[in-house]
């Protein structure tokens, strides 16, 4: 299967610390993405990486990408309570996109 | 619209009901995708179309799902003669271009409870 694979399935940690968030996948892809899912709502996009690319950064959000070692990682700096929620990385070949079971990160006050 | 609605937010059957879920995708996006998302574990991709065409449905279990996008309506998702591990949140989502390499963008979810 192409589809991402999250590690740890949970990470708590408290307010204020990084939360570092893997993923791997088995086939060559296009791009790699990330998504954030608070409990009970959709998926909403956090960052797209491609396939040339080794790291990106957006706000509090640094991910880089390894395609030798075919997998990713997700850091979120200096979290917050509000960060807490489920995180999917998405990997995409050509015409389709597959999610894995997602990261539950829990942020404590 | 702005955003991806799906209707109805929560939907309860009996074993064997057929059940129906709908789709509107943001206007001016090509192209729909359904997702199952079981217990809060992986999303379970379903079915993708570009425009009213099927795109992709290697993952539809095909003997009692069947999925539609026809012009000028809602899409949807038709499970008939449900099943207990039917239940699930069923998303819809939605891009303009098609999913590699771009953003798509989620709805809020079906709640199907098969009881």
């Amino acid at each position: 299967s192409q589809q991402g694979e999250e590690d740890p399935q949970a990470l708590s940690i408290q307010e204020g610390e990084n939360a570092t968030m893997n993923c791997s996948y088995k086939t060559s892809i296009n791009n790699l993405q990330w998504y954030r899912q608070n409990s009970g709502r959709g998926l909403v996009h956090l960052i797209l990486i491609r396939s040339n690319e080794r790291e990106k950064h957006s706000g509090r959000l640094r991910v880089t990408l390894d395609t030798s070692k075919k997998s990713s990682s997700l850091l979120i700096t200096a979290s917050r309570a509000a960060d807490t929620a489920s995180y999917f990385c998405a990997t995409d070949r050509a015409f389709d996109m597959r999610f894995g079971a997602g990261t539950r990160l829990t942020v404590k006050p | 619209g702005e955003e991806v609605a799906q209707t109805p937010k929560h939907l309860v059957r009996g074993e064997g009901q057929k059940a129906k879920l709908y789709c509107a995708p943001i206007k001016g996006h090509s192209y729909v995708f359904w997702y199952q998302q079981v217990l809060k574990n992986e999303f379970k991709f379903l079915i993708s179309f570009q425009n009213e065409n099927v795109f992709d449905e290697t993952g539809m279990p095909k003997e009692r799902f069947s999925a539609k996008c026809l012009p000028n309506s809602p899409c949807s998702l038709e499970i008939q003669a449900t099943k207990l591990e039917d239940s699930a949140v069923y998303f819809c989502a939605s891009s303009q271009y098609g999913s590699s390499g771009n953003t798509i963008y989620f709805g809020e979810g079906s709640w199907l409870t098969v009881v």
